[in-house]
């Protein structure tokens, strides 16, 4: 089936500094890729839409200066939060639909994101 | 403005009883209804799906109920685990557009 693989898995920044995050479709090519943010014990909340060769579409209250995506290609989408803070501490999950009559979504793993 | 709603936000079920957890929507577009199932620090795991042509699927011990009229759907989790201790999501979305997702339940099976 389709695998999206999601790249680090958990990560510890400083202050300041910028973390990168990658999601890879494996076996399927992903036109499209949702990223989503869960804190502890709560639901996902989606951050904002990625399409391949174009812009992002961020939800509303989501700093588009601060989580910049990038949809490079059919099978590559990344997440770069910058000038982390520890309130951008959390849970950071990409998710692909699988196109066809019966879509479905396939998600990342997740990274754990801890900012010091 | 949460599109799905979901109960209740946790449960506790002992050994070989059955879990249930409803959800209601209001977008009446919607036309996937997935489930999910989620460990602690990892992403969440498909457990089951269904469309609005059909008002039942099972598989395995998880079973989920569709009523389009009511706009419901619920999760029904048979002979229950500990294994399944868990947190599930029911989420919902039309055509292969963004999901919208419930709260979640927390699952706790009792030995």
């Amino acid at each position: 089936g389709a695998v999206v693989s999601q790249h680090p898995s958990w990560v510890i920044c400083k202050s300041g500094t910028s973390v990168k995050i990658e999601c890879r479709s494996l076996d399927f090519q992903a036109t499209t890729m949702f990223w989503y943010r869960q804190f502890p014990k709560q639901s996902l909340m989606l951050m904002a839409t990625s399409n391949e060769g174009s812009k992002a579409t961020y939800e509303q209250g989501v700093e588009k200066d601060k989580f910049l995506i990038n949809h490079a290609s059919l099978t590559l989408s990344t997440l770069t939060v910058t000038s982390a803070h520890p309130e951008d501490s959390s849970f950071y999950i990409c998710s692909a639909p699988t196109k066809g009559a019966n879509y479905g979504y396939t998600f990342g793993s997740g990274t754990r994101l801890t900012v010091v | 403005q949460q599109q799905v709603k979901q109960s209740p936000q946790s449960l506790i079920v002992q050994k070989g009883g059955i879990s249930i957890i409803n959800c209601a929507y209001e977008n009446t577009a919607f036309d996937y209804f997935p489930w999910y199932q989620q460990f602690p620090g990892k992403g969440p795991a498909l457990l089951i799906a269904i469309r609005p042509d059909v008002s039942e699927k099972k598989e395995g011990r998880f079973t989920i109920s569709f009523n389009k009229s009511a706009k419901q759907f619920s999760l029904h989790i048979m002979d229950s685990q500990p294994g399944d201790s868990a947190t599930y999501f029911c989420a919902a979305s039309h055509s292969d557009y963004k999901l919208s997702f419930g709260a979640g339940t927390t699952v706790t099976v009792r030995a």
